[in-house]
């Protein structure tokens, strides 16, 4: 089945410094990438649509100068948390679209847990 | 935009059955799905019903009624591991990128 990678699978890291996360799709081309937050005790919230060779389309209330998103290929897309503080921590969560006969399915990585201290 | 609603939690017992229910609202309903997420890890695919009626899956169904704007997931014969939250989400043709909406989850907690 499609598998999707997600890197590093934890992160800690200082208040004020810049985090990348990695997601990759890794047998297949995926156009489209999804990057959802999840706090705790709480269901996955989108942030952004990123799509490959374009701009990143953000949810209302999610800074895009904050969260950089970059698809720059068909199997990577990254997000950049920059100048992260506790409030920032974190399940990051991606998600890549695969064109199938019934329609796309979305295919979620393993996720990726950020603390910032 | 979508509205979508599930109980918040859920308590049952190994070996019994557990209908988790999940209502929508959507202009522009283009399929419904369920996943199962462990803590601490990410969502995994359960089932996925456009048509309306009963999609079976061994011990999981997934049922839909678009008139209704109302699904729910069947867990039989339920087993300890099967503790965990379930999402239901819900695709609207009219949202740009195949994007799914996900509702707030239901933790289902199964007892001996």
């Amino acid at each position: 089945g499609a598998v999707v990678s997600q890197h590093p699978s934890r992160v800690i890291c200082k208040s004020g410094t810049s985090v990348k996360i990695e997601c990759r799709s890794l047998d297949f081309q995926a156009t489209t990438m999804f990057w959802y937050r999840q706090f705790p005790k709480q269901s996955l919230m989108l942030m952004a649509t990123s799509n490959e060779g374009s701009k990143a389309t953000y949810e209302q209330g999610v800074e895009k100068d904050k969260f950089l998103i970059n698809h720059a290929s068909l199997t990577l897309s990254t997000l950049t948390v920059t100048s992260a503080h506790p409030e920032d921590s974190s399940f990051y969560i991606c998600s890549a679209s695969l064109l199938l006969a019934g329609g796309y399915e979305q295919y979620f990585g393993p996720g990726t847990r950020l603390t910032v201290t | 935009g979508q509205n979508i609603d599930q109980p918040t939690e859920m308590t049952a017992t190994e070996g019994a059955i557990v209908q988790i229910n999940c209502t929508y609202q959507t202009s522009g309903f283009n399929g419904l799905f369920w996943y199962q997420q462990h803590a601490g890890e990410a969502p995994t695919f359960l089932s996925y019903n456009v048509l309306d009626g009963l999609e079976e899956k061994g011990r999981f169904s997934s049922f839909l009624s678009r008139s209704k704007g109302y699904s729910y997931l069947l867990l039989k014969e339920l087993q300890m591991k099967d503790s965990a939250s379930y999402l239901c989400a819900v695709r609207d043709s009219n949202n740009a990128g195949n994007m799914l909406t996900f509702g707030g989850g239901t933790r289902l907690m199964v007892k001996p």
